[in-house]
């Protein structure tokens, strides 16, 4: 069974930095590109970021934080991580990981809620 | 930017009725198409890929159709469980990007 689990979110202060982490089992975690996606409470998905498969690192970005956060992953560990920086109110939001198969997200973890505020 | 557009924004039904959703795509999306189901408190659900391809352990009476802009998600003989909000979604190649539509929530009559 896929499971993935999200941890690290929180409450930060505007201009500050968090790093999401997404545990992964029950696949083969270094063939799977991973994503990051969120949701403000109350409204629609928003993808964020993504990662491909393997090693090589080619990642992508949406606009909104494109030179902020950084998506990486550690084989080994079968974790994808989601370094966030220069943090503002609207990045307030439910972050989900997910599984990138083709052009889908197969699977999802629960979330980690990361409230940005002073 | 392709932009997907959800209709209709909430969509009243009793259980046993047919739903129809519609997703329709500011430009050609050809059939990369895929629709999620999400509950609340819970995470986002894989329903359909490729615009008419269940996912797995997705029950029959769910079924996506269209291809090019227009798509359609039909849910047929409602169960209480299928009341949920329902997101659209595509992949632009480049520049590489994920978009969903605004989501349809389907509601209890």
């Amino acid at each position: 069974e896929v499971q993935l689990m999200e941890s690290g979110g929180g409450l930060v202060q505007p201009g500050g930095s968090l790093r999401l982490s997404c545990g992964a089992s029950g696949f083969t975690f270094d063939s799977a590109g991973m994503s990051w996606v969120r949701q403000v409470p109350g409204k629609g998905l928003e993808w964020v970021s993504s990662i491909i498969s393997g090693s090589g690192g080619t990642t992508f970005y949406a606009d909104s934080v494109k030179g902020r956060f950084t998506i990486s992953r550690d084989n080994p560990k079968n974790t994808v991580y989601l370094q966030m920086t220069s943090l503002r109110a609207a990045d307030t939001a439910v972050y989900y990981c997910a599984t990138l198969t083709h052009l889908w997200m197969t699977n999802w973890g629960q979330g980690t809620l990361v409230s940005v505020s002073s | 930017e392709i932009v997907l557009t959800q209709s209709p924004a909430t969509l009243s039904l009793s259980p046993g009725e047919r739903a129809t959703l519609s997703c329709r795509a500011s430009q050609s999306v050809d059939n990369y198409l895929a629709w999620y189901q999400q509950k609340p408190g819970q995470a986002p659900r894989l329903l359909i890929y490729d615009a008419s391809h269940r996912a797995t352990g997705i029950p029959a009476r769910f079924s996506g159709s269209g291809s090019g802009t227009d798509f359609t998600l039909t849910i047929s003989n409602l169960e209480p469980e299928d009341f949920a909000v329902y997101y659209c979604q595509q992949r632009t190649n480049w520049p590489r990007m994920y978009t969903f539509g605004q989501g349809t929530k389907l509601e209890i009559k």
